[in-house]
């Protein structure tokens, strides 16, 4: 079974700084990984999904990165601003060689709590 | 540009009374997903369904019940509602058959007393 785990759970930082959200998962049989952005309160946003071909993907302030042999991927964000404050959850998608029906499911992470303050 | 919506947004029920929460998507997605998040458990997959006229169970599939109504729409029923369903639902889409990013409805707050 497929388990995502994310570190750090809470992240505080002064607005301006680089910073780096970490995410592992146990099976590196995946189609992709999506990074999300979940404000209090509200559903979920996209956004950087990854191949599993790929190695980083970029928008913006935002870069992710994959690693599928090790099981992680970071998200960056650079220059950071109190709007950047949310929770931020990755989730991985099972591959094709996990089973039909698993096609399609992600499982996520558990998030990382981040504050930006002025 | 609506895309997920979902009704409604926040719902008190008594124990073993029953409800529909629904959602609609206008992407003209082929997959749609229930999914349900708590606190420390994170987002856990209901039910998805790949295309219309399809579903499949997802991880936590009891005391639920879904209905892809055509493509654009898919319902989520609790028939006999539990505490234990207390719960904030997402309902969620995709392009094709789920390989593609997935979108995301604003949630149902709901709380089984």
């Amino acid at each position: 079974k497929q388990e995502v785990t994310q570190i750090p759970a809470a992240l505080s930082v002064p607005e301006g700084e680089n910073l780096v959200l970490n995410c592992s998962f146990t099976d590196s049989a995946i189609y992709n990984l999506q990074w999300f952005r979940q404000d209090p309160g509200k559903g979920l946003t996209s956004l950087l999904l990854i191949q599993s071909s790929q190695r980083e993907q970029t928008s913006g302030r935002l870069n992710a990165s994959l690693d599928k042999s090790s099981g992680r991927s970071t998200l960056y964000i650079a220059a950071s601003q109190p709007g950047d404050s949310a929770t931020y959850l990755c989730a991985v998608k099972g591959g094709e060689g996990a089973g039909g029906t698993s096609y399609g499911k992600l499982t996520f992470g558990q998030g990382t709590i981040l504050t930006v303050h002025p | 540009n609506a895309g997920v919506t979902q009704t409604p947004k926040f719902q008190v029920l008594k124990t073993g009374q029953s409800m529909t929460l629904q959602c609609a998507q206008d992407m003209n997605h082929n997959s749609m997903y229930w999914y349900r998040q708590d606190p420390g458990m994170g987002l856990r997959l209901i039910y998805y369904s790949a295309s219309e006229g399809t579903t499949d169970k997802g991880e936590v599939p009891n005391g639920y019940n879904v209905s892809r109504l055509n493509k654009r729409e898919f319902s989520l029923r609790l028939e006999s509602a539990a505490p234990s369903q207390t719960s904030v639902y997402f309902c969620a889409s995709s392009e094709g058959s789920g390989g593609g990013i997935q979108y995301f409805g604003a949630g149902t707050r709901l709380s089984v007393l």
